[in-house]
């Protein structure tokens, strides 16, 4: 069983830099893909993009070229930076499993909220 | 970007009511297409993968249609844990995109 969970800052300074992390177990993330998503408040879900286990990336851009992503495999973790985050940032924001067969994100974290205020 | 119309947005439905929720992709997705479940505070679930696979431990009165641009989630008889959110998913083409979600309420 596959586990995720998201850690980080849960404030963050407009302008600032929004970064995440996301610890697996049961798993390795030298196999598969994995994805960042976010939910504003009362919102639907937004896919932010996907790192790849060989290190290759595709982002969403609607967020305008300000989205890293990472791998750690030494600690089996991947991270997420968003760059000269605004209001419109804040959200919860979860990382998934996409497993390698060509399906859409089996297994997700709890999710982590993450707000844009000065 | 692929646009995911999903309806209705809300609906009210009783116990043991026969449920359906569409999605129209704006173009040819293939089968390449999820239904995941959300509760108030918690991450969805995925309910279904591949349009019409269903996910090991869902329960079978959840069912998947579709292929190309429409897309149905049907559940046979709803109970009282399915009032959720659902939400669809295109996986055919980057970035990956949503429906905009249908809230399934108590009648």
């Amino acid at each position: 069983q596959v586990q995720l969970q998201e850690s980080g800052p849960s404030l963050v300074k407009p302008s600032e830099t929004l970064s995440l992390i996301c610890s697996v177990s049961g798993g390795s993330i030298s196999s598969d893909y994995w994805s960042w998503i976010r939910q504003p408040a009362g919102k639907g879900l937004e896919w932010i993009g996907r790192i790849y286990s060989s290190g290759s990336t595709s982002y969403n851009p609607s967020l305008k070229g300000r989205v890293n992503m990472s791998l750690d495999t030494s600690k089996n973790q991947f991270s997420l930076k968003v760059t000269s985050v605004t209001a419109a940032d804040t959200a919860v924001y979860y990382c998934t499993r996409d497993p390698n067969r060509g399906e859409p994100p089996d297994y997700w974290g709890q999710g982590t909220l993450v707000t844009v205020s000065s | 970007d692929i646009q995911m119309t999903q309806s209705p947005s809300s609906l009210s439905a009783s116990v043991g009511d026969r449920v359906t929720i569409t999605c129209r992709a704006s173009q040819d997705i293939r089968n390449h297409l999820g239904w995941y479940q959300q509760k108030p505070g918690k991450a969805p679930k995925r309910l279904i993968y591949a349009a019409s696979s269903l996910q090991s431990g869902v329960p079978s009165r959840f069912s998947g249609s579709g292929s190309g641009t429409e897309f149905t989630l049907t559940i046979s008889s709803l109970q009282p844990e399915d009032f959720a959110t659902y939400y669809c998913l295109q996986h055919n083409s980057y970035p990956l995109t949503f429906g905009g979600g249908t809230k399934v309420e108590i009648k």
